[in-house]
């Protein structure tokens, strides 16, 4: 089992342009969650799904959206960066007893010019 | 939401046992306690979970007394690979989706 991935690793963008973080599980979790996290600081919520084709909002979702189309993948987009989301972001999934564990991936760490 | 409070940091030197000791005043009924440990530049891992009294695992102790209004995780005979960020935070119960990590406690571990 891979476990949680996430691409890319490292981006960089220049404020204004768009792009597409995944996060794959191989765990058949019902749950996925997006996080950030700003240096020194805790993990905050961005968005999380509850299943396939379901999304919510969190704690920070501005400038932020989600896709999960599959249940295997969570899609997190910004159309517009802004250095205001430079961060790094953690992805994590669980199954559906509501005492699990959560899992996360990697991490991505994205900088915004 | 349980807020929950821990130490900022705390140092340490190996061979050490290390108590972190979280306060959550305002836990549910409901609620387990459970840890996670955060590396530079890797995502949160599991440690232990617990709802009253003691549990241990391979890895740590979770002690949680009668009220569940703290409780500390202990780390015996740490280790350099033991420095990292600890996180105490209420798990979801049923209805609740997901974690509220607070800023956690800086461990470092000295030669």
């Amino acid at each position: 089992n891979a476990g949680v991935t996430q691409t890319p690793k490292f981006r960089v963008l220049k404020t204004g342009q768009s792009m597409t973080l995944l996060c794959a599980q191989d765990m058949n979790h019902e749950y996925m969650y997006w996080y950030r996290q700003d240096p020194g600081m805790g993990l905050r919520l961005i968005h999380y799904s509850v299943g396939e084709g379901t999304t919510a909002k969190g704690e920070v979702p501005d400038g932020y959206n989600v896709s999960r189309l599959k249940k295997q993948n969570f899609l997190l987009g910004l159309e517009s960066a802004a250095p205001s989301q430079t961060s790094v972001y953690f992805c994590a999934s669980r199954g559906s007893d509501p005492y699990n564990e959560q899992f996360f991936g990697p991490g991505t760490r994205l900088t915004v010019l | 939401l349980a807020k929950t409070t821990q130490p900022i940091s705390m140092d340490s030197y190996e061979g050490q046992e290390v108590n972190i000791t979280c306060s959550h005043n305002n836990i549910a009924t409901n609620d387990y306690i459970t840890w996670y440990q955060q590396f530079p530049s890797q995502g949160p891992r599991f440690i232990i979970q617990g709802y009253k009294t003691k549990v241990t695992n391979e890895v740590a102790s979770l002690f949680i007394p009668a009220d569940r209004k703290s409780s500390t995780l202990s780390l015996p005979r740490v280790s350099l690979s033991d420095t990292a960020v600890y996180y105490c935070l209420p798990s979801p119960r049923p209805g609740r989706r997901a974690l509220t990590f607070g800023s956690g406690t800086r461990l470092q571990v000295q030669p």
